[in-house]
């Protein structure tokens, strides 16, 4: 069974770092690209970052570059995100997908985990 | 950035009823279109991909249709399970999300 656990959120005070990751399991993690999608208490979703299979191309959307870091282990078949600076419009769950393609193109996210909540609150 | 304007934002329909939204990107984006169902509490799930593919598993009352800048997703014959928010995502440039609509049993 392709599953994808998420883990790491919390409460954390604005200005501080978290560190999320993502274990997947059931799939060859090494033949995808994986993303990080957030969505905020009652709003909508949110794409954060990419990271191809080999971690040679990288993206991030503009609200999260040079605060946010995606990295991934595929050894251990894990993905992460680390978030340092966080701010109180980070705060919402984080979900870990799976795309498609070993790529970052086509991105269409086909395994979603259950998500992981960050709430960012002094 | 590309901009993706998704209506209604919400709606009302009774079973059995065709239910239509749609999705205008801000520019171009060839048919780099998906549609997403999510429940309440539970995780998306991809339902449509490439603007009209339908994918593995999903039901068939559910069709995707448009290239370009314009799209359209329809449940031809709405289900009580169908209750959800629907998202679509274009990933012509990086990913954006339209921003959801909520489709609810009349």
């Amino acid at each position: 069974e392709v599953q994808l656990v998420e883990s790491g959120g919390g409460l954390v005070q604005p200005g501080r770092s978290l560190r999320l990751s993502c274990a997947a399991s059931g799939f060859t993690f090494d033949d995808y690209a994986m993303h990080w999608v957030r969505q905020a208490p009652g709003k909508g979703l949110e794409w954060v970052s990419g990271i191809i299979w080999d971690s040679s191309d990288i993206d991030y959307a503009d609200s999260v570059k040079g605060r946010f870091t995606i990295s991934r282990d595929n050894a251990k078949n894990s993905l992460y995100l680390q978030m340092n600076s966080l701010r109180a419009e980070d705060m919402a769950l984080y979900y870990c997908a799976k795309g498609r393609a070993p790529g970052l193109s086509p991105c269409v996210f086909d395994m979603w985990g259950q998500g992981t909540m960050v709430t960012v609150s002094s | 950035d590309i901009q993706m304007t998704q209506s209604p934002s919400s709606l009302s329909a009774s079973v059995g009823d065709r239910v239509t939204i749609t999705c205008q990107a801000s520019q171009d984006i060839r048919n780099y279109l998906n549609w997403y169902q999510q429940k309440p509490g539970k995780a998306p799930k991809l339902l449509i991909y490439d603007a009209s593919i339908l994918e593995t598993g999903v039901p068939s009352r559910f069709s995707g249709s448009g290239f370009g800048t314009d799209f359209t997703f329809t449940i031809s014959s709405l289900q009580p399970e169908d209750i959800a928010t629907y998202y679509c995502q274009q990933y012509d440039n990086l990913v954006t999300f339209g921003g959801g609509t909520k489709v609810e049993i009349k």
